[in-house]
């Protein structure tokens, strides 16, 4: 069965980076099927896509967040990262990662059970 | 960006009344690349509908999926207690959006 597991720090302090990984079990990420990503949520801003991974390395990112965001992956631990720099509170957010069918586009059919990730110092 | 307008912002219904959920596009969504989701407390949103009108995997047919261009619809048929939740439409025909969402609860 599929799973994703989001971890990484809770608490991230103003003007450092943030990083996340997502760790993938029940399936391979080198699976062509399918691409990976990274998606957050605040009680302000609401669903945020942020970008979205290829196992080869291609990626795609939010016009918004293109500067600070950097998603990659690694195949020999089946999983994938993203780190956004220069964090601020605006950053603050559930933060998920999610699976996505490559057939079909950036939509989000399966997803981890997110990580809360706060930006103060 | 493409901005998805949802309406109404929250939905006062019974078990087994229909409810009808708009969601807006700011530009046209090519190739109706619309996906629709829903979200329970503390939970994760779930895929239910793709391409407009075509349910994911799981998704009991009482969830329908309408629309094209700039206007889509989210269709319970008879609600089902555990359909209460949050429901999110996006736009993937260009870098993906989502909607503010609509919330269905217990009238």
């Amino acid at each position: 069965q599929l799973r994703l597991q989001e971890s990484g720090p809770g608490l991230v302090k103003p003007s450092e980076p943030l990083s996340l990984t997502c760790t993938v079990s029940g399936d391979s990420i080198t699976n062509s099927a399918y691409y990976w990503g990274w998606i957050r949520q605040t009680p302000g801003n609401g669903l945020e896509w942020i970008g979205t991974i290829y196992y080869t390395g291609t990626t795609y990112y939010s016009p918004s967040l293109r500067t600070r965001a950097t998603i990659s992956v690694d195949t020999s631990k089946n999983h994938f990262s993203l780190m956004l720099n220069s964090a601020t509170a605006a950053d603050t957010a559930i933060y998920y990662c999610a699976r996505a069918p490559r057939g079909e586009g950036l939509i989000s059919d399966y997803w981890g059970q997110g990580a809360l990730v706060t930006v103060s110092s | 960006e493409t901005v998805l307008t949802q309406s109404p912002g929250t939905l006062s219904l019974s078990p087994g009344e229909r409810a009808t959920l708009s969601c807006r596009a700011s530009e046209t969504v090519s190739s109706r690349y619309l996906a629709w989701y829903q979200q329970k407390p503390g939970q994760a949103p779930r895929l239910l509908m793709y391409r407009a009108s075509n349910r994911a995997t799981g998704i009991p047919d009482r969830f329908s999926g309408s629309g094209s261009g700039t206007d889509f619809t989210l269709t319970i048929s008879r609600l089902e207690p555990e359909d209460f939740a949050v429901y999110f439409c996006q736009q993937y025909s260009s870098s993906p959006t989502f909607g503010r969402g609509t919330k269905v609860e217990i009238k």
